[in-house]
């Protein structure tokens, strides 16, 4: 089963506009992580935000995290047809014998027509 | 370039069979997981090394996978007597321990189909 649902499961933008995606998750958790994954291949590591932070930044992405209400929010801004890929958000609960095993939710793939 | 690597990329085998899958973590790197994706699935964990010691099993991980880092650095994964339920993608991902900050990086992945 998967932890975290990602919404919108599909988003098609034009280039230049903004992309803002939901994931909602169940569990308490230690950090949040998104990934961007294109076609057939593997995953990229965009960005990490601890569960006492609420807001990371990291070029033209943005990620919000609200504990309480058991979400965060990745937003693009100024897209680019590059940016057409699947983004994934994946919750951490580290354990001594998982490590930081995450559990990822089935994604939002986003198309950015130039 | 996240510096993990994976071989083979694609693997096409006939059910029944058995196929190793080998990971090149990043050198620096004691943990290393290996997921599973299906198609327009997100990746689901399956096993993870700390050094050599594997410290967890997913329940996906039948007694048909078998999972291997002897020297705490590459590692291997075996499935035998493939099923057609087997195709998906192979993931390895590793990353340096340290506390509530495991950034995991990943390889491009080895794409099992069993026909």
């Amino acid at each position: 089963s998967q932890q975290g649902e990602e919404d919108p499961q599909a988003l098609s933008i034009q280039e230049g506009e903004n992309a803002t995606m939901n994931c909602s998750y169940k569990t308490s958790i230690n950090n949040l992580q998104w990934y961007r994954q294109n076609s057939g291949r593997g995953l990229v590591h965009l960005i990490l935000i601890r569960s006492n932070e609420r807001e990371k930044h990291s070029g033209r992405l943005r990620v919000t995290l609200d504990t309480s209400k058991k979400s965060s929010s990745l937003l693009i801004t100024a897209s680019r047809a590059a940016d057409t890929a699947s983004y994934f958000c994946a919750t951490g609960v580290p354990t001594k014998a998982a490590g930081n095993k995450l559990t990822f939710g089935g994604g939002t793939r986003v198309l950015v027509k130039p | 370039d996240t510096g993990v690597s994976q071989n083979p990329r694609h693997k096409i085998t006939k059910r029944g069979q058995n196929v190793t899958f080998r990971c090149d973590p990043i050198s620096e790197h004691n943990r290393l997981y290996w997921y599973r994706q299906t198609l327009g699935q997100g990746p689901e964990f399956l096993t993870y090394f700390q050094n050599e010691a594997q410290l967890e099993k997913s329940r996906l991980l039948s007694d048909r996978f078998s999972a291997e880092r002897p020297k705490g650095s590459f590692s291997t994964l075996e499935i035998q007597r493939t099923e057609q339920g087997d195709s998906a993608m192979y993931l390895c991902a590793s990353s340096k321990a340290a506390l509530n900050t495991d950034t995991q990086y990943f390889g491009p992945g080895t794409r099992l189909t069993v026909l």
